[in-house]
């Protein structure tokens, strides 16, 4: 039981260049969702999806992309990498979108954009 | 808008010492809260949480009440340790909501 895994562990980009990161899971949640975490800056969302087909934006969704073409997985594309986006990715997932269920997370993507 | 806001770190504490780790919220109606903590180079991983008013999560040695009438969810630990070390987040989710709203975390160094 793997949990929610990521793929890669680190990256680095020139500026420009695009890229997919890949989140799974094995615990069968309806809920995926990506934020990026800067220094004294917490967790911001991304883009989220509550379910297989659907994505939704977040706080912070420009120059970002996602997709979640199967239940079990949950991708996040840069287009067109900018300084701005090195960043790390954590992805987590949920069971319910009722209150009281914890998110639980990837151990995360460390990007570089130079 | 639901929001959650942490006292700012770091936070230096000798082994054994007594920690308290402020978090309070803005938020309609009665949200969920959580401690999530992130040792360094991994995810975060939940601590405890509280569903509703009075409720008191604990964990590990850590504990946190949910107050509703000061809007705070606190987290203490009697006697810490180095393995304590790391960065803590304070959350909260809205029932029949599907978003968590965290804090900026809070660093936690341990000393022996």
């Amino acid at each position: 039981n793997a949990g929610v895994t990521q793929t890669p562990k680190f990256r680095v980009l020139k500026t420009g260049q695009s890229m997919t990161l890949l989140c799974a899971q094995d615990m069968n949640h309806e809920y995926m969702y990506w934020y990026r975490q800067d220094p004294g800056m917490g967790l911001r969302l991304i883009h989220y999806s509550v379910g297989e087909g659907t994505t939704a934006k977040g706080e912070v969704p420009d120059g970002y992309n996602v997709s979640r073409l199967k239940k079990q997985n949950f991708l996040l594309g840069l287009e067109s990498a900018a300084p701005s986006q090195t960043s790390v990715y954590f992805c987590a997932t949920q069971d319910s979108g009722q209150g009281g269920y914890e998110q639980f997370f990837g151990p995360g993507t460390r990007l570089t954009v130079l | 808008g639901d929001s959650v806001t942490q006292m700012e770190g770091p936070v230096t504490l000798s082994e054994e010492a007594f920690l308290t780790i402020n978090c309070t919220y803005t938020a309609t109606g009665y949200p969920s809260l959580f401690w999530y903590v992130q040792y360094p180079g991994e995810g975060l991983q939940l601590l405890l949480k509280a569903t509703k008013a009075d409720d008191k999560g604990s964990n590990k040695g850590f504990e946190a009440t949910y107050r509703k009438e000061t809007t705070s969810f606190h987290l203490e630990k009697g006697s810490v340790q180095v393995s304590d070390s790391a960065v803590y987040f304070c959350a909260l989710s809205q029932y029949n909501f599907n978003k968590f709203y965290f804090g900026s975390g809070t660093k936690l160094n341990v000393k022996p």
